[in-house]
């Protein structure tokens, strides 16, 4: 089982919908979690944090389910922008990050 | 500020031959990342350094592949000899502190293709 799992998607969702996915992770020690973007041929950078109570930054909410070990980004409001990939990052109590394999979104106008 | 600076942006090269990445991290950033990407596997951390020093370097591959960094502002990954399937985009990424405190930057990339 890999430490971080994503549904690769690709999830076509059109302009203006909301959209939801989720990322497991395998160790109930994760510490520390974070969503970061990739666009097409790009490199990855951080979209948000994401803390114990939840958080939000403008139309994009992420949580943190410990229980179940998961974490959720939801992106509401969606723009043609919004097309990337997202990788869900996890920290398992040392220095390193361990990303997924990232799930892609596609805004269709 | 410049970012992560890298090069090649991309790399052809014969199974067999030698290859040398180059990063530049941001200035003072004591955090040095070096990420391999495929399609099948993703992101996966090969080696990281902390004030020039290596901390882990248990993704890297096997020992063909070797990086350093003589110098704060300087770090290569070095793969001799290729294979194809070394075949990837090659990440270079620092950051002020552990990822887990401070964002990740990453430079844009070398896309490495061996045949």
């Amino acid at each position: 089982r890999k430490e971080v799992e994503q549904d690769p998607g690709p999830f076509n969702v059109p302009e203006g919908a909301t959209v939801a996915f989720n990322c497991t992770y395998s160790n109930s020690a994760s510490q520390s979690f974070f969503w970061y973007r990739q666009d097409c041929r790009k490199e990855p950078k951080l979209l948000m944090s994401v803390y114990s109570s939840g958080n939000e930054d403008g139309r994009f909410t992420a949580q943190l389910n410990r229980a179940s070990q998961y974490i959720s980004l939801l992106i509401r409001d969606s723009k043609l922008s919004d097309s990337a990939t997202y990788l869900c990052v996890v920290n398992f109590g040392n220095e390193k990050l361990t990303f997924g394999t990232g799930t892609r979104l596609t805004i269709i106008p | 500020d410049a970012g992560v600076i890298q090069s090649p942006r991309h790399e052809v090269t014969e199974m067999g031959q030698e290859v040398t990445l180059r990063c530049k991290p941001i200035s003072g950033h004591d955090y040095l990342f070096w990420y391999r990407q495929t399609m099948m596997r993703g992101l996966e951390l090969l080696i990281y350094f902390n004030n020039n020093v290596p901390i882990d370097d248990s993704g890297m591959p096997e020992d063909r592949f070797s990086a350093k960094m003589p110098n704060a502002s300087f770090s290569t990954l070095k793969i001799q000899p290729s294979e194809p399937r070394d075949s990837a985009v090659y990440f270079c990424a620092s950051s002020f502190g552990p990822g887990i405190n401070s964002p990740l930057h990453f430079g844009n990339g070398t896309r490495l293709t061996v045949t």
